[in-house]
């Protein structure tokens, strides 16, 4: 069974840099036919698709978050991270780093979520 | 960009009903793409469905879904008290586009 951790700084300041990290485990994030994604939700809100990375190394983005997004991939420690620069109280959410199927299209395994507040 | 809208926004049933949950995309989409979650209070959404119409692992037969073209729905048979979360549809529209919708609440009482 995979399994997905978030972690990183639960709290960052106004248009500092949010950074998470995501170990997986139970499985490979070399394996074929997945890519690996981050997914917020603000307080009370629905769900927001911020972007995703291959084990390639590349990304696609929102391109509402697209100018201050970017992703990276460590294949030696089994993670992939994600940093959002310039961040604002808007950017305040549960983020969860979730496993994508890319042959059936949709998000299997997901991690628990970590709170982000954007405070100063 | 396609957007999905969800309906109703929230439900009351009670236990043993049937329900059934709408998502509507602004444009015509291939179910292929299409797949619905299920998320409990404080906890990360849970994949019930994908390709429109097949259950993921694990999720009861009570739970189908349909639909095809900006039509989509999610059908409940005999609610049960475990069932009160909210419901999301999700499309992927290519690289770079995954969009959800707003979700739907569901409370059974």
């Amino acid at each position: 069974q995979v399994q997905l951790q978030e972690s990183g700084s639960g709290l960052v300041k106004p248009s500092q840099t949010l950074s998470l990290t995501c170990t997986v485990s139970g499985g490979s994030i070399t394996s074929a036919g997945y890519s690996w994604s981050w997914i917020r939700q603000a307080p009370g809100k629905g769900l927001d698709w911020i972007g995703y990375i291959y084990q390639t190394g590349s990304a696609y983005f929102n391109p509402s978050l697209q100018s201050r997004v970017t992703m990276s991939i460590d294949k030696s420690k089994n993670q992939f991270s994600l940093k959002l620069t310039s961040v604002t109280a808007a950017d305040t959410a549960v983020y969860f780093c979730v496993r994508y199927d890319d042959y059936n299209y949709h998000f299997d395994f997901w991690g628990q979520g970590t709170l982000v507040s954007v405070s100063s | 960009e396609i957007v999905l809208t969800q309906s109703p926004g929230t439900l009351s049933l009670s236990p043993g009903e049937r329900v059934t949950l709408s998502c509507r995309a602004s444009q015509s989409v291939t179910g292929t793409y299409l797949a619905w979650y299920q998320q409990k209070p404080g906890q990360a959404p849970r994949l019930l469905m994908y390709g429109a119409s097949n259950r993921a692992p694990g999720i009861p037969d009570r739970f189908s879904g349909s639909g095809s073209g900006t039509d989509f729905t999610l059908t409940v048979r005999r609610v049960e008290p475990e069932d009160s979360a909210v419901y999301y549809c999700q499309h992927y529209g290519g690289s770079p586009r995954i969009t959800f919708g707003q979700g739907t609440r569901l409370e059974i009482k």
